[in-house]
């Protein structure tokens, strides 16, 4: 049903490297979020767009950072991985009637 | 700000059991409510909505009213499933304010025995 997808599901990088998690959604949706999962399942939103070239911090703190070129991109950047970002992160779309969200299936990354 | 406060979890529960999972939030204006359920290994997922007070959402088997009164959106299921095991989340959006944010709950984990 849903037309937003991340890649990759799974990854497990050494600490240091840079990293971009992608995700892109086929329903012309403007708002985007990034949401980092903790392991008790909480979703803390850590990005934010309102669409083209508009990005937002969330409410957690993240050293992440994002971009918004084109309406159906809006990847996830890493700079330099540590430990402390292994998690899952959540990619959501958001319907402009109804204000349903539409979640991908996630990425959950391992630093090691 | 706005909020919404889940029951805290886990919840485990014999199939055929009757569920409830409370939901209550604070918002300044007239949210939408929803219900999300996240599978293992999955994203999240809508489970039903309501979008004005008095309003039933209903998917699955699963039922909650939007109870304006009491800021109450609380999840029900007559008889739970094994195949029910998963997180639930509450959320609202403010209607009519395309600028707010979802806002959701922490997530509550049910397990379903057999």
């Amino acid at each position: 049903e849903a037309d937003i997808y991340q890649t990759p599901r799974y990854l497990v990088i050494g600490t240091g490297k840079k990293i971009t998690l992608e995700c892109s959604q086929t329903m012309g949706h403007d708002k985007m979020y990034w949401y980092q999962q903790d392991p008790g399942m909480e979703l803390h939103l850590i990005h934010y767009s309102y669409g083209v070239n508009s990005t937002e911090k969330g409410d957690l703190s993240s050293e992440s950072t994002v971009s918004r070129i084109r309406t159906e991109h809006f990847p996830l950047t890493l700079e330099s991985a540590r430990p402390s970002h292994t998690s899952q992160y959540l990619c959501a779309s958001v319907s402009p009637t109804g204000g349903r969200a539409f979640f991908g299936q996630g990425t959950r990354l391992t630093v090691v | 700000g706005d909020s919404v406060t889940q029951m805290e979890g886990p919840v485990t529960l014999s199939e055929e059991a009757f569920l409830t999972i409370n939901c209550t939030y604070t918002a300044t204006g007239y949210p939408s409510l929803f219900w999300y359920v996240q599978y293992p290994g999955e994203g999240l997922q809508l489970l039903l909505k309501a979008t004005k007070a008095d309003d039933k959402g209903s998917n699955k088997g699963f039922e909650a009213t939007y109870r304006k009164e009491t800021t109450s959106f609380h999840l029900e299921k007559g008889s739970v499933q094994v195949s029910d095991s998963a997180v639930y989340f509450c959320a609202l959006i403010e209607r009519d304010n395309y600028g707010q944010n979802f806002v959701f709950g922490p997530g509550t984990r049910l397990s379903v025995l057999p």
